[in-house]
């Protein structure tokens, strides 16, 4: 693994409670991803990272928000989980814009 | 809106066929990405494609690129049972990389 540590690993939260995810890298790569994964719909970009503080909506941002203070450091936080958000979580670093993506071991969150 | 689509979504073989899994997209972009996943596991990078005409290799894997075609095709010879696993092309647009569904490749002996 290219040096990305997401956690937790395994969440099981409450339907309405916030829950932050976080990815942190040792790789000094500029941009970063948080996407998540559900059968047959491939992986779907929710925020990425463009450096500290520098953030943007992906595909599927509602009810999610980001926040990158370090550059090692992308924190997605649930507002206010939901069923729907069951999902497996993965973070994504690349060096730049155009290159590979590292993808984390995933956070697999279930929202009861 | 980008999308990407891949078929088959599914695919199972037999050990020592060859076959071809196609990326299909809507937009001219000319980056296009192929990983690989292993059930419940992380996506391991294989290519990245960034021209048309660009063709790579790595091993019984060959990945190429047509953006004229807006196509990226990953072709397999002589498929083992290593080769097991979820293959997911990705397109790139701006910063954001569009994954297909993915296609499931069992290959049995």
């Amino acid at each position: 693994d290219a040096g990305i540590t997401q956690s937790p690993r395994h969440k099981v939260t409450e339907t309405g409670t916030p829950v932050t995810l976080r990815c942190h890298q040792t790789e000094n790569h500029r941009y970063m991803y948080w996407y998540r994964q559900d059968p047959g719909h491939g992986l779907r970009l929710i925020h990425y990272s463009y450096g500290v503080k520098d953030t943007d909506k992906g595909e599927v941002s509602d009810g999610y928000s980001v926040s990158r203070s370090k550059t090692e450091d992308f924190l997605l936080t649930l507002e206010s989980a939901t069923s729907s958000q069951t999902s497996v979580y993965f973070c994504a670093i690349s060096l730049l814009w155009d290159t590979e993506a590292f993808f984390g071991q995933g956070t697999r969150l279930t929202v009861v | 809106e980008l999308k990407v689509e891949q078929n088959p979504l599914f695919l199972s073989m037999q050990e020592g066929k060859n076959y071809t899994i196609y990326c299909n997209y809507s937009t001219t972009s000319d980056r296009l990405y192929w990983y690989r996943q292993d059930p419940g596991k992380s996506l391991e990078s294989l290519f990245v494609l960034l021209s048309n005409g660009a063709v790579k290799q790595e091993g019984r894997l060959m990945a190429s690129l047509d953006t004229k075609a807006r196509l990226s095709t990953l072709h397999i010879t002589a498929a083992v049972h290593d080769l097991s696993a979820t293959y997911f092309c990705a397109v790139g647009e701006n910063n954001d990389m569009r994954f297909g569904a993915g296609t499931r490749l069992t290959v049995k002996p």
